[in-house]
């Protein structure tokens, strides 16, 4: 089965504070995705990668960014954390691009901006 | 740009009874639409992939259809029980690498 996990379930930060978000993958799949899940909103793409060291924008960057050195890793990077970034972030990862992958999710992590 | 809408409204249904979602959409032709289910805290679960030449699909007591001239998918639980209470999620193509999410339905199922 594969398997997606995220370095924390729950995470409080200050308005200021770096913030990391880690995700790891252990079924060697091309792509990865970060989501923010937020009620009545759906799930946002932020950010994804389709190869190691590559990452492309999704709906709304704004306020992050990515890191991919690994095959199996891909981090999300608050700069300076708002109070608006509190939310439910979910990794998710896919085999190849194409139309019918689906997509494998992480439990997600909670984090909350005060 | 792509919209997805889901019934808006929280599903709540007696167990052994059918529930029916609803997914539509606008402003695309995917290529295929998924579904998902979300528990309370947890990330989504991939349930079914339908094909746009595929009407109908079936996954033990889980049905999809995909109608691309009404734009429209229908997700139904048959014989419903207290476990499949959680939210369900459609999903289709936005384009290469992408899926688009609605916000979806929470189905409660009462004992």
């Amino acid at each position: 089965d594969v398997k997606v996990t995220q370095s924390s379930r729950y995470l409080v930060k200050r308005t200021g504070e770096k913030v990391f978000l880690e995700c790891v993958q252990d079924m060697d799949h091309e792509n990865m995705f970060w989501y923010r899940q937020d009620p009545g909103l759906g799930l946002r793409l932020i950010y994804f990668s389709y190869d190691v060291k590559m990452k492309e924008k999704g709906d709304i960057p704004e306020g992050y960014s990515v890191s991919r050195e690994k095959k199996e890793r891909f981090s999300l990077i608050l700069e300076s954390a708002s109070t608006n970034q509190t939310s439910m972030y979910l990794c998710a990862s896919s085999q190849t691009s194409g139309l019918t992958d689906t997509q494998y999710f992480g439990p997600g992590t909670r984090l909350t901006v005060l | 740009s792509q919209k997805i809408e889901q019934n808006s409204e929280a599903l709540n249904i007696q167990e052994g009874k059918t529930a029916t979602l609803t997914c539509n959409y606008t402003n695309y032709s995917p290529a295929y639409l998924q579904w998902y289910r979300q528990d309370p805290g947890r990330g989504p679960v991939f349930l079914l992939l339908i094909r746009e030449n595929e009407k109908e699909k079936r996954k033990e007591r889980l049905k999809v259809t995909f109608d691309t001239t009404l734009k429209q998918s229908l997700f139904h639980i048959t014989a419903s029980q207290p476990a499949d209470s959680a939210t369900y999620l459609c999903a289709l193509d936005a384009n290469d690498y992408k899926l688009s999410f609605g916000a979806g339905t929470t189905v409660t199922v009462r004992a």
